[in-house]
């Protein structure tokens, strides 16, 4: 499983866009990149996953550039609501599936 | 829309008994998983289990956890003598066809007195 990095936290107002870096330089080839939401006292959230290019779904957009080294989540116009802890990971969607969790990034929205 | 279940929500023991915490993951789903999480620490993987059997684990899991999935609904996690470290929150999680592509239940609070 590559290692990734990520800021400890972030702090937004509501209406902006917010964009969560993720570094991952020793991702495999076969590495898909993945992003969780947790809220308080509940278990992680699926929010959108990516191989390459440009990922969006009605919650997130997941940017990854072409060496894959990183990537970068975006919400748009985050609300109070998005105030949650964001975990990237990298793996194989095959093998094993011991799936590992990072520290996160805690992102803060204010009024 | 379909949802993984747990039970108890939460569940307080005394060190050095058994506890079985109980899953439903979502009815189509094939790679089933437990977590736990200990009060402002980060989600740590226990087991994977896919096909009738654990795929993977980690070294939390030691020879006092087990899993089952002893029909086709529930997916059970056994802690046959709870010490206090097993304090923490205990998600269970499947998914479908993406092994990545997980998701969680609102999980167990395990309280060891």
């Amino acid at each position: 499983l590559a290692k990734t990095t990520q800021p400890i936290s972030m702090d937004s107002y509501e209406g902006q866009e917010v964009n969560i870096t993720c570094s991952h330089n020793n991702i495999a080839t076969n590495d898909y990149i993945t992003w969780y939401q947790q809220f308080p006292s509940q278990g992680p959230r699926f929010i959108i996953q990516g191989y390459k290019t440009k990922v969006t779904n009605e919650v997130a957009s997941l940017f990854i550039p072409a060496d894959r080294k990183s990537s970068t989540l975006s919400l748009p116009r985050v609300s109070l609501s998005d105030t949650a802890v964001y975990y990237c990971l990298v793996g194989l969607n095959t093998g094993g599936f011991k799936t590992i969790f990072g520290a996160g990034t805690r992102l803060f929205v204010k009024a | 829309e379909p949802e993984v279940t747990q039970t108890p929500s939460h569940q307080v023991t005394q060190m050095g008994q058994e506890v079985i915490l109980r899953c439903v993951p979502i009815s189509n789903h094939l790679y089933f998983y437990w977590y736990r999480q200990i009060l402002g620490q980060k989600v740590e993987f226990l087991v994977s289990f896919y096909n009738n059997e654990i795929s993977e684990k980690s070294e939390i899991f030691d020879d006092q956890f087990s899993v089952e999935r002893p029909d086709g609904s529930n997916f059970t996690l056994k802690i046959r003598s709870t010490k206090l470290e097993d304090s923490a929150m205990y998600f269970c999680a499947s998914g479908r066809d993406k092994p990545y592509e997980q998701y969680f239940g609102p999980g167990t609070r395990l309280t060891v007195t």
